[in-house]
């Protein structure tokens, strides 16, 4: 059971370039979401899914974009990378959009990015 | 500004005794409250939760205290084992509102747990 699957594990971009940051999950789950981790900062929600074709943005969302083509798959695009985005990234899923103790999220293992 | 805040960067406990991690939070609109833990290259995994019409939940080791006067919540580790050492996020769940059932997560704070 592969529960939720990142990649790339670590990634070094140069300042301008883009990339995607893939997320795979196999337990059905149709809530997905993606965060970010700073030190100091806590963990904060960058863009979320409710089901299949349908995103909505989080609280830092500038910069990101996502699509939900199928319920396994959540992918993170960096449209221009740049160095305030260095940072370790995890994708989370969930039963329901509502987490609670029978559906809480379950994460990654996380993307460590780096933007130079 | 923070609304879930985790003061203590860090704690250092022996093994066998209490480990208590602290939770402030600043919304009155926070229904539900959960504890993840997190080893180093790994993801957050959930360890316990509260709902805020109750004040204490208690999972073997493992018991979250709930003031909500205070809007205070405290994890207690009893006994603490080496195999705790992890970082600790407290996460608060919005009621209502376009935020509905948004997580708030605070800074975390790193336990360890010397043998």
């Amino acid at each position: 059971n592969a529960g939720v699957t990142q990649t790339p594990k670590f990634q070094v971009l140069k300042t301008g370039q883009s990339m995607t940051l893939q997320c795979a999950q196999d337990m059905n789950h149709e809530y997905m979401s993606w965060y970010r981790q700073d030190p100091g900062m806590g963990l904060r929600l960058i863009h979320y899914s409710v089901g299949a074709g349908i995103t909505d943005q989080g609280e830092v969302p500038n910069g990101y974009n996502v699509s939900r083509s199928t319920t396994e798959d959540f992918p993170l695009r960096l449209l221009s990378a740049a160095p305030s985005q260095t940072s370790v990234y995890f994708c989370a899923s969930s039963y329901t959009a509502v987490p609670r103790a029978n559906s809480p999220l379950h994460f990654g293992n996380g993307t460590r990015l780096t933007v130079t | 500004d923070q609304q879930v805040k985790q003061n203590s960067p860090s704690l250092s406990v022996q093994e066998g005794r209490i480990s208590i991690l602290n939770c402030d939070y600043t919304n009155s609109m926070f229904d539900y409250f959960l504890w993840y833990k997190k080893y180093p290259a790994e993801g957050p995994t959930f360890l316990i939760s509260i709902s805020s019409i109750k004040d204490k939940n208690e999972d073997g080791r493992f018991t979250v205290f709930l003031n909500k006067s205070a809007k205070h919540l405290s994890l207690h580790i009893v006994p603490s084992q080496p195999g705790d050492s992890a970082v600790y996020f407290c996460a608060a769940r919005t009621a209502g509102g376009t935020s509905y059932g948004k997580l708030t997560f605070g800074q975390g704070t790193i336990l360890t747990v010397h043998p």
